[in-house]
């Protein structure tokens, strides 16, 4: 089992409506988890953080995590076509000191 | 704002040969990592440094050798390139555990 889960795409959406990305981790002591967007042929960039339970919002992205029940979500709210691409699921190794651990990845497509 | 700059950003090379990719890193981070990154595949991590003077071997580690050269730079060194070494390489830089990683734009090598 891989430490870090993401359901399988690719996912695809009409625009305009709302995209959910979920990631599920296996190691209970993570602390800190990232959502990053890669474009094809891009490298990958940092578009959310969340450290603590419940919701973070940045403008049309909301983060969830629930550590209860190891799960971390993105929620693009307003789906536009730049907002195809990949999205990432990170989180740390608890048990190894500075090692990163990363989903394979969601692909999302916006449809006009 | 250079952030973290890969060099070079493309190369060709015959089985056999080798190579050094170049990272360098601006942003005074303690921790760099190398990851590759086949084609519609997730990130997997090759090496990394957790801090100056610290080498740890990731998941794909075979073929390939790190030297943390100070603080800002890190490279990765293919001593005798083969085939399935044809990938995209991502180096990236955090500020330490609980932080996100911020990547360069990545090395895309071929072998022939």
């Amino acid at each position: 089992q891989k430490e870090v889960e993401q359901n399988s795409g690719p996912l695809s959406v009409p625009e305009g409506a709302i995209a959910s990305l979920n990631c599920t981790y296996s190691d209970r002591g993570s602390q800190s988890f990232f959502w990053y967007r890669q474009y094809s042929g891009k490298s990958p960039e940092l578009i959310m953080s969340i450290y603590s339970n419940g919701d973070k919002e940045d403008g049309r992205f909301t983060a969830q995590l629930n550590k209860a029940s190891q799960y971390v979500s993105l929620l693009i709210r307003d789906s536009q076509p730049s907002d195809s691409a990949t999205y990432l699921c990170a989180t740390w190794d608890n048990t190894n000191a500075g090692k990163s651990t990363f989903g394979d990845g969601t692909t999302l497509t916006v449809k006009p | 704002n250079a952030g973290v700059t890969q060099t070079p950003k493309f190369q060709v090379l015959k089985t056999g040969q080798s190579m050094t990719l170049q990272c360098a890193q601006d942003m005074n981070h303690n921790s760099m990592y190398w990851y590759r990154q086949d084609p519609g595949m997730g990130l997997r991590l090759i090496y990394y440094s957790a801090s100056e003077g610290t080498t740890d071997k990731g998941e794909v580690p075979n073929g390939y050798n790190v030297s943390r050269l100070n603080k800002r730079e890190f490279s990765l060194r293919l001593e005798s390139a083969a085939p399935s070494q044809t990938s995209v390489y991502f180096c990236a830089s955090s500020g330490g555990t609980d932080q996100p990683q911020h990547f360069g734009d990545g090395t895309r090598l071929s072998i022939l």
